[in-house]
């Protein structure tokens, strides 16, 4: 797992309510990443990081922002959580184009 | 836009049998990547291909790479139980200095006595 941790693991929230999700990672890559992954539809970026403060949007980026204030961690955060926002939360990290992704174990997160 | 295609989508073998997992995309790239995901985990990666004719083998599972016709194979020998698993895809957008990939659909892998 290279050393990637998500927390938390699990979350139940409520429609309307911020959350954030927190991603660490100790084996200082550079690039880090947010997926969501739902049935049918795979793998999908929403955002990504190539440096810390520096960060993009990806495929499905509406409704959630992320920062990196260090190396180590990358934060993603729904503004104000809604039921199409239920799924599986992955973070990833790599240290560059040519290097795998090394991914988390997961947020499972529950929008009520 | 780069689009990733994964056939079969569902696949079900016995052990001991030979099957091949083809992976599709639309654009040119140049690396290309395999993970495995076992249910109710994450991914784990199991392939990098960066060249065209790149070929790498773990195990039962052998990856390919054909960038002309856009072509990325993952062939299982002999397959075994503890193969059973979900496999992605995964093609990295050309121009990019970071690693920004598309992922195909997976293939859902169940392999049987």
């Amino acid at each position: 797992d290279a050393g990637i941790t998500q927390s938390p693991r699990h979350k139940v929230t409520e429609t309307g309510t911020p959350v954030t999700l927190r991603c660490h990672q100790t084996e200082n890559h550079r690039y880090m990443y947010w997926y969501r992954q739902d049935p049918g539809h795979g793998l999908r970026l929403i955002h990504y990081s190539y440096g810390v403060k520096d960060t993009d949007k990806g495929e499905v980026s509406d409704g959630y922002s992320v920062s990196r204030s260090k190396t180590e961690d990358f934060l993603l955060t729904l503004e104000s959580a809604t039921s199409s926002q239920t799924s599986v939360y992955f973070c990833a990290a790599s240290g560059g184009r040519e290097e795998t992704q090394y991914f988390g174990p997961g947020t499972r997160l529950l929008v009520l | 836009e780069l689009k990733v295609e994964q056939n079969p989508l569902f696949l079900s073998m016995q052990e001991g049998k030979n099957y091949t997992i083809y992976c599709n995309y639309s654009t040119t790239s140049d690396r290309l990547y395999w993970y495995r995901q076992d249910p109710g985990k994450s991914l784990e990666s199991l392939f990098v291909l960066l060249s065209n004719g790149a070929v790498k083998q773990e195990g039962r599972l052998m990856a390919s790479l054909d960038t002309k016709a856009r072509l990325s194979t993952l062939h299982i020998t002999a397959a075994v139980h503890d193969l059973s698993a979900t496999y992605f895809c995964a093609v990295g957008l050309m121009k990019t200095s970071y690693d920004k990939v598309i992922f195909g659909p997976g293939t859902s892998l169940s392999v049987i006595p």
